[in-house]
């Protein structure tokens, strides 16, 4: 149990669709990063927040965007859903330069 | 770039065997080494982490030891159980800008009773 929740569970989507994936952080940490984990893959890095401000991004395009806000909890929005966009969706909390901690993920298929 | 390499699933031993799986690095910088273990419909969890080369990761008696002179992280256990069975994930992060965690494509473990 890592103190970190995400929501909804599953999601189903159509193509061209937005989503919004929500994460709650455990209280006091003060970044949080988003991963996609592709079916048979491991997770890739998109983005990671600090005091709610961007503060990295991997390989992904202007449509996956996030939000990190004063309570400890974030979204992930993903704009124009692609087939490709399926895949599970972990956010991660921590502090800066330590340990981060895992939620249990957002399952979305876009059809 | 930085990238993890681990060997590819899925491994299936017997319950009470030796397990090994493969993991190589290649990073700049200096950076630690993790393995992280996801078992069916769950999130990751960190199963052992490594900071600086020559030390030794350990936990629910697995073990990892950081070899620079290898760029290896290799994960072992002596002896396993039914309730290991699992994804495992061989993992890295450089000091930096972000805490970015760059991931293997993971190994499926199944242990037979």
């Amino acid at each position: 149990e890592t103190g970190v929740t995400q929501s909804p569970t599953h999601l189903i989507k159509t193509r061209g669709q937005q989503v919004t994936l929500r994460c709650s952080s455990q209280s006091g940490h003060n970044t949080v990063s988003w991963y996609q984990q592709a079916l048979g893959q491991g997770p890739q890095f998109i983005f990671q927040y600090y005091r709610e401000e961007e503060n990295g991004r991997g390989n992904f395009p202007p449509r996956f965007s996030g939000l990190q806000f004063p309570n400890y909890s974030s979204e992930l929005n993903v704009n124009a859903l692609e087939l490709d966009d399926s895949a599970l969706y972990l956010c991660a909390s921590g502090f800066t330069g330590r340990e981060q901690y895992f939620g249990p993920g957002t399952r979305l298929t876009v059809t | 770039g930085d990238s993890v390499t681990q060997m590819e699933g899925p491994v299936t031993l017997s319950e009470e065997a030796f397990l090994t799986i493969n993991c190589t690095y290649t990073a700049t910088g200096y950076p630690s080494l993790f393995w992280y273990v996801q078992y069916p419909g769950e999130g990751l969890q960190l199963l052992l982490k490594a900071t600086k080369a020559d030390d030794k990761g350990s936990n629910k008696g697995f073990e990892a030891t950081y070899r620079k002179e290898t760029t290896s992280f290799h994960l072992e256990k002596g002896s396993v159980q039914v309730s290991d069975s699992a994804v495992y994930f061989c993992a890295l992060s450089v000091p930096g800008r972000d805490d970015k965690i760059i991931f293997g494509k993971g190994t499926r473990l199944h242990i037979l009773p």
